[in-house]
């Protein structure tokens, strides 16, 4: 089976601007979670989708959102962007959600000027 | 507050050596412990999941405890190679929710 899937793979944008990122988790995968990992903070979970449902949000702005596609693909957007959303972007897949093994894809470095 | 703390925060070692790194959680009510192995740039790989029930698993030269009386989990590495360098993340997952706890991680330093 192919991994989780992610595009691009680097990022530039400016502050205000507004980026959106791509996941393609594993064939058969329902689940799949979005995490933002910086070097002070560690890697913080940003929200989960389940069969096209946001079932687990984390404690981000409004300005982080995501939705889930019918072919279990995800994006997750983030608008007015700050110098701060500087950070690698991880998604992971799995079948059922954090009960299970999730599955990383190789992240997005997003990189705010 | 489900917490998730690891130590220490980074370690150097000697090729061939073996080192154990730890963790301890607060998290409650526990479902399952997960380590992570996280190459610089790249998304993390999981090493191994251990639940309740199990005290240890292990996987080619990395074998994790599980201690989930006393909440606290270790990483033990056999015979290090310069391919281990990396972070090493402690999760835990609650049953409840099946949220990820994630600790803050173990930076791995191998020299030859």
């Amino acid at each position: 089976k192919a991994g989780v899937t992610q595009t691009p793979r680097y990022l530039i944008k400016t502050r205000g601007q507004q980026v959106t990122l791509s996941c393609s988790p594993i064939s058969g995968h329902r689940s799949v979670s979005w995490y933002q990992q910086t070097p002070g903070q560690g890697l913080q979970f940003l929200f989960e989708y389940f069969s096209e449902t946001q079932r687990n949000k984390g404690n981000f702005p409004g300005r982080f959102s995501g939705r889930q596609f019918s072919n279990s693909r995800s994006e997750m957007n983030v608008s007015t962007l700050e110098l701060g959303d500087s950070a690698l972007y991880l998604c992971a897949s799995s079948d059922s959600g954090g009960r299970l093994e999730q599955f990383f894809g190789p992240g997005t470095r997003l990189t705010v000027l | 507050k489900n917490q998730v703390e690891q130590s220490p925060q980074s370690l150097i070692i000697l090729e061939g050596k073996n080192c154990t790194l730890q963790c301890n959680y607060t998290v409650s009510p526990f479902s399952n412990l997960r380590w992570y192995k996280q190459d610089t740039g790249r998304g993390p790989v999981s090493l191994t999941i251990m639940t309740f029930s199990e005290n240890t698993k292990s996987n080619g030269r990395y074998t994790a405890t599980l201690d989930a009386d006393t909440k606290q989990s270790s990483l033990h590495i056999t015979a290090s190679q310069l391919s281990d360098s990396a972070s090493y993340i402690c999760v835990v997952s609650t049953s409840n929710t099946g949220k990820l706890i994630f600790g803050q991680g173990t930076t791995l330093q191998v020299k030859p």
